[in-house]
């Protein structure tokens, strides 16, 4: 049971490349977020998939897309990637939609930096 | 709607001394509240959360957190600090996106612990 994984670890892009970050997880969860974590602002939400077949934007989304490809995975997309967009990404998946009390499970995280 | 906001960026504390990290919450519901840890270059674990069944929450590492209503609050704490509990740590209370219909979470910004030996 790997919990949620996500690649790659680490990425260089130049201004104006795109690329897309990978998660996935094996815990059977319907929903899944994309967060971007900058010091001193906690994470921010950019997306979310409250089902499979379903996305949502969240605080932050310009710049970037999402696909909930299956249950299991949810990508995020730069298509044209800037400085601004720097930046550790986090997915998590949650077991619940609705209002519940159900915890977030985090991935490990992609390092991305933008030149 | 719910925020929640962590008071102080930063705290220090002596190796063995008591650990206290301040957590106030708004909203407008009844709310449900997590503490997170982040130790360097991970991803985020969950400490404890409060779900209503109980206001005194025992949760991993020695932490524990008590919910007061009435000074809307969510502080957590552990007796004596241990230098393995350097790291990021982070509040979190449930909200209802307003776009589909699906719950998640909105964090405070955080706050750093140290421990000095």
């Amino acid at each position: 049971n790997a919990g949620v994984t996500q690649t790659p670890k680490f990425q260089v892009l130049k201004t104006g490349q795109s690329m897309t970050l990978q998660c996935a997880q094996d815990m059977n969860h319907n929903s899944m977020y994309w967060y971007r974590q900058d010091p001193g602002m906690g994470l921010r939400l950019i997306y979310y998939s409250a089902s499979e077949g379903t996305t949502d934007k969240g605080e932050v989304p310009n710049g970037y897309n999402v696909s909930r490809l299956n249950k299991r995975e949810f990508s995020l997309r730069l298509e044209s990637a800037a400085p601004s967009q720097t930046s550790v990404y986090f997915c998590a998946s949650s077991p619940t939609t609705g209002w519940a009390s159900y915890e977030q499970y985090f991935g490990p995280g992609t390092r991305l930096t933008v030149t | 709607a719910q925020s929640v906001t962590q008071l102080g960026s930063h705290v220090s504390v002596s190796e063995g001394a008591l650990v206290l990290l301040r957590c106030n919450y708004s909203s407008s519901v009844p709310p449900y509240l997590f503490w997170y840890v982040q130790y360097p270059n991970q991803g985020l674990q969950l400490l404890l959360k409060y779900t209503s069944a109980a206001t005194l929450v025992k949760g991993i590492n020695g932490f524990e957190a008590e919910f007061k209503k009435s000074e809307t609050s969510f502080h957590l704490t552990k007796p004596s600090a241990h230098m393995s509990d350097a790291a990021e740590y982070f509040c979190a209370v449930s909200v209802l996106y307003s776009g589909g219909g699906a719950d998640g979470l909105t964090f405070g910004k955080g706050t750093h612990l140290i421990i000095q030996p």
